[in-house]
């Protein structure tokens, strides 16, 4: 089956650095994506890998490793409004999207 | 620019009482269209999804249908809602000549059935 794995919950304080990782086991790879869900709200881009290494945007960057089937997404200089869930979305062989279960991103001041 | 919009915002719908819930696109001729279902704590599950007008693929058996009348225009329904069928529905499209293309997703619509 296919699998994509990420934490349920993570806390971090206003100002600093955030990793929030992402496994996944699938019958082939087309490429990962991470969107950003604010509570009742639609997803919103992030960012888009599919090939490996690091991919900077701003304060936010998205990491890739193929072999290991592992990505990453880093925040850095946490604000307040950054707390929501985020989404891990990798595309199979056949060019569908499966998708985490998100990340729920609790910001404290 | 394009633009996704659907409707209702949230429902509050009876047992075994109907269902319809609209999405259109503006901006883009002949997108991919989806049809998600988000429920709490959980990923999003791709109900339908649609390459062309009249095309529709079904991802998970249930007593929800799906149309597309119109190129931009893509339709949610069921005749009787059970209790399951709460959650929050999302629609989105995506290029339909890039393979690995991004979803842009509606405002969502939040269903409860009671």
């Amino acid at each position: 089956g296919q699998n994509i794995d990420q934490p349920t919950e993570m806390t971090a304080t206003e100002g600093a650095i955030v990793q929030i990782n992402c496994t996944y086991q699938t019958s082939g790879f087309n490429g990962l994506f991470w969107y950003q869900q604010h509570a009742g709200e639609a997803p919103t881009f992030l960012s888009y890998n599919v090939l490996d290494g690091l991919e900077e945007k701003g304060r936010f960057s998205s990491f890739l490793s193929r072999s290991k089937g592992y990505s990453y997404l880093l925040l850095k200089e946490l604000q307040m409004k950054d707390s929501a869930s985020y989404l891990c979305a990798v595309v199979d062989s056949n060019y569908q999207l499966i998708w985490g279960a998100g990340t729920k991103l609790i910001i404290k001041p | 620019s394009q633009t996704i919009h659907q409707w209702p915002a949230t429902l509050v719908q009876p047992v075994g009482s109907p269902l319809s819930l609209e999405c259109t696109v503006e901006g883009t001729s002949n997108p991919n269209l989806y049809w998600y279902r988000q429920a709490a704590g959980r990923g999003l599950q791709l109900l339908f999804y649609s390459v062309g007008i009249g095309q529709i693929s079904s991802e998970v058996p249930q007593n929800l249908s799906a149309s597309r009348p119109q190129d931009r225009q893509f339709i949610l329904s069921s005749k009787k809602l059970l209790l399951s069928d709460s959650g929050f529905y999302l629609c989105a499209w995506s290029f339909n000549n890039r393979d690995t293309g991004e979803l842009f997703f509606g405002e969502g619509s939040r269903l409860t059935v009671l």
